[in-house]
């Protein structure tokens, strides 16, 4: 079974500042991770995804994470963020091929973006 | 692309009263969900069809939760009789495959108050 634990529930931030959003997951299997973001009365959106590869991601609007395999680990920076920033992030994992697609997903970080 | 598609957006029922709320995948995506959302939670699989058959509803409390994909293309679920506790957000969500690794889109949401 995989569990996801975000330990900040809020991370207050000024605009232009660097921002990182944890996460740690806990697994007996290998796992893919995703990062979704959910603007107020939004659904969830993807923002981006680790499968293989490179182990540092990005999304189109300057996110990036890294997935740290001996900390489990894949948390989501961003070097400078906007007011439109502000919003829900949610940390999820699905089992490395697995034969369904189930996301365990964590509790959610509010990022919230102040002037 | 029309997205994921959910109705209602709202409602808000009395507890033993029952509702239903109706999701329409992205055209073409076999793969459906249902996600329960309680506030301050992250999102819970409820249940997953792979075109009209069930994958995954090990979660779905069946005594009083049903759900349905008859034709394989859009979906219902219901809740009789409603309790306090399933006031949460229902989220339908869709992917293109079952498989783990696949993106998954999801809808808007519908807000459930039970009172």
């Amino acid at each position: 079974a995989q569990s996801v634990t975000q330990l900040d529930s809020q991370v207050p931030v000024f605009e232009e500042a660097p921002v990182e959003l944890r996460c740690n997951y806990s697994s007996s299997v290998s796992v893919y991770l995703f990062w979704y973001v959910q603007y107020p009365n939004q659904g969830l959106q993807l923002l981006l995804k680790y499968l293989s590869g490179s182990t540092l991601v990005e999304s189109i609007n300057g996110f990036e994470a890294e997935f740290n395999k001996s900390q489990t680990s894949f948390h989501l920076r961003k070097p400078s963020v906007h007011i439109s920033d502000t919003a829900e992030y949610f940390c999820a994992v699905s089992e490395y091929g697995g034969a369904t697609n189930k996301l365990i997903f964590g509790t959610g970080t509010l990022l919230a973006v102040q002037p | 692309e029309a997205g994921v598609a959910q109705s209602p957006r709202y409602k808000i029922i009395e507890k033993r009263q029952s509702v239903a709320f109706w999701c329409n995948p992205i055209s073409g995506h076999a793969t459906l969900y249902w996600y329960q959302q309680i506030l301050g939670q992250g999102p819970k699989l409820l249940i997953q069809f792979q075109n009209n058959g069930v994958v995954d509803d090990s979660q779905l409390p069946k005594d009083r939760f049903s759900a349905e994909r008859l034709k394989g293309v859009d979906s219902t679920l219901k809740i009789q009789p409603a309790k306090l506790e399933d006031s949460a957000v229902y989220l339908c969500a869709s992917s293109p495959w079952t498989e783990s690794g696949n993106t998954i889109y999801f809808g808007e949401g519908s807000w459930l108050t039970v009172v």
